[in-house]
Order: structure tokens, then sequence, then C-alpha cells
């Protein structure tokens, strides 16, 4: 069993559907993120769950909705998207947040989902 | 603004030793993590740097200057399974966690 699963692992959508992406993790964390990879660039840090709490939102549109209803689950929905939004999503998590309690904390992140919007 | 810079492509030799450097000018400093990101795959973490000087791990080292804004991966022994991109990413003074775009490192026979 992997730490941070991710579905689907690819999806194609339309711009008028709504989709959604899944995350769950099995690792005990506390923090879990949204980022978006796209290629040649770097990571992007979409959104941030403390303890179930969002406590980042880095100026992501609204098209993008998250939703985490317990500490090991953690969502994007995703509607009326935009060919530009395609890139490969991921999730991770790690043991705490902020990471200024002492210490580093790694992230482990899930395989992502590649996302292509037509 | 906050900047990580890293070469794009590298290519190296099976056996091989190669070096990806990463340079980096940010608000502040709270270390700094080099991931192995696979085609198609998670990125793995590989190290974490916050003191000055060379963490050894198995054939793979990592290197910090904080006075200079410089860290390098060592990767000796190449093999085959080492082709795959090499992502830099700095912990600012806010601990927010800035990436660099990555280096895709190519193994040849």
């Amino acid at each position: 069993e992997t730490g941070v699963t991710q579905t689907p692992r690819h999806l194609v959508m339309g711009m008028t559907n709504k989709k959604s992406l899944k995350c769950e993790q099995h690792l005990g964390h506390n923090a879990m993120y949204w980022y978006k990879q796209s290629a040649k660039k770097p990571l992007e840090l979409m959104f941030v769950y403390s303890l179930e709490e969002r406590v980042e939102n880095n100026s992501v549109p609204s098209r993008f909705s998250p939703e985490c209803p317990n500490s090991s689950h953690l969502f994007l929905h995703l509607h009326t998207l935009q060919p530009e939004d395609s890139a490969l999503y991921l999730c991770a998590s790690s043991q705490d947040w902020p990471w200024d309690r002492g210490g580093y904390t790694e992230a482990f992140f899930g395989q992502g989902t590649r996302l292509t919007v037509v | 603004g906050q900047n990580i810079d890293q070469p794009t492509e590298m290519t190296a030799t099976e056996g091989a030793i190669v070096q990806i450097n990463c340079t980096y000018q940010t608000s502040g400093f709270n270390g700094l993590f080099w991931y192995q990101q696979h085609a198609g795959e998670a990125p793995t973490f590989l190290s974490y740097n916050v003191l000055d000087g060379l963490e050894e791990k198995g054939r793979f080292s990592s290197f910090l200057s904080r006075s200079k804004g410089y860290s390098y991966l060592l990767l000796k022994e190449l093999q085959m399974k080492d082709s795959a991109s090499y992502l830099c990413a700095v912990l600012d003074s806010n601990y927010q966690l800035i990436w660099g775009a990555g280096t895709k490192l190519i193994i040849k026979p």
C-alpha cells in the first residue's frame, strides 16, 4: 500500500465538464497539499490543509475547489476549466504544517493526475 | 522576487559522476531539499540541507553553501535507473517551499 494515492491517474475533460480528483494518504499525516506541475515549470502550490482546515490558498482561480472531509482524504473539484489548466496535479502530505516547529518534515507525494482539458 | 535556478537538462554516462547545481535567491532560508521524480511518477525525497557542507547518502551527496546561495546534488556510479528529473526546493523565511523547475537527467549506456 503506497503512502499517498491519487485517482484517477489520467483525466480528459471538456471545458464545460465537472470532475473531481481524489487523494488519500495512509501515513497519519496532519497536512495535505495540492500542487500543479506544468512542463518545464516549477511546482506551484495551490492549497494547503492542516488538520482539515484550509490554511493556504495561493491565488488559485475559483474553478478549482478543494475539499478535505477528513485528515486522510483530499479532493480537488474542477469545473469550467481552460486548456491552460492542463497539467499534472500532485497531492502531497507531511506530518505537520507549518514547518517552523523545530525542524523540517518531508513531503510525500502521490503519483499525480495527468489532466488534459479539451 | 524569489528564484531557484537549475539546468533544464543534463546528459551523463552510465558509471560516471554527475553534479546538478542549484542556485537560489529567496527571502530567508530554512533549508534546501532535493527530490527525484521519474517520468510519470511521484517526486520522492532525496536530501535536506540546512547547514553548510556535504551530506552523503550512499551514491548521492548534497552540498550547501548558504553564503553563496548554492547547492549541488552529486550522483556517483550512475545507473540507468537514475534517469529522472531532480527538483531543488528552498524553504524560505515564511516556511514556504520555493521550487525550481527541475533538471532532467539523461543517462546513456
